[in-house]
């Protein structure tokens, strides 16, 4: 099948390490902010997503930090296992009603 | 539940030809966004509607782009004349009034 992000940043790392992976977002009005995840040939998922009112939040396995003051966003996976092997990307908007707007992506391996 | 489906999930033009690329949203959601996403790169907003009215069209790179949702569920989003450039994965989004934007497979364009 096609291939998502041929020319990414690539993060390379073993299994049951963590990952952590970094975005740089443009607008200081962007008050919702959310992670997608994006494996070969299908649509972006949806992993975590963080409010412009918070700096971190947990799920399961993976947590968002967000730092207002240097517009910088962070994902951080743990343990990451071969199923994780995808391209990451973050996205903000401004409303409940409004167009997301995408960061370059990281593709992330997961090596054994 | 069922989620967001398009159809065809891969369509192949030659350079001139018209196409028309469908989405069906999850029932009941109010929001429906179309992005384009080029090779290697994040998916990029084309339009937005909300219900049967379209409310944002900023993103769509000409004239030769139309969408419509006529009774406020399917979707579909023509190009006329298609150019190479337009070679890209189509990916249709829904969501009801919040945040979260739920996206389908997508369908890959190739103009040759």
């Amino acid at each position: 099948g096609e291939s998502v992000g041929l020319h990414l940043p690539t993060l390379s790392v073993q299994e049951g390490d963590n990952s952590i992976i970094n975005c740089a977002y443009s607008n200081s009005a962007s008050d919702y902010f959310i992670w997608y995840k994006q494996e070969s040939g299908k649509g972006p998922q949806f992993i975590i997503d963080i409010r412009s009112n918070m700096d971190k939040r947990q799920g399961q396995r993976v947590t968002v930090l967000l730092n207002k003051t240097v517009k910088h966003l962070s994902l951080q996976i743990a343990a990451t296992q071969p199923g994780d092997s995808a391209v990451y990307f973050c996205a903000e908007n401004t409303g409940t009603a409004s167009k997301l707007t995408f960061g370059t992506g990281t593709r992330l391996q997961v090596t054994l | 539940g069922a989620g967001v489906s398009q159809s065809p999930r891969y369509k192949v033009a030659k350079r001139g030809q018209d196409v028309a690329l469908r989405c069906d949203p999850i029932s009941g959601h109010v929001s429906l966004f179309w992005y384009q996403q080029a090779l290697g790169q994040g998916p990029e907003f084309l339009t937005y509607f909300q219900n049967e009215a379209q409310l944002d069209k900023s993103g769509l790179p000409s004239d030769r782009f139309f969408a419509e949702r006529p009774e406020g569920s399917v979707s579909t989003l023509k190009i006329q004349r298609t150019q190479q450039e337009d070679s890209a994965v189509y990916l249709c989004a829904s969501s009801f009034l919040s945040y979260e934007q739920f996206f389908g497979p997508g369908t890959r364009l190739t103009v040759l």
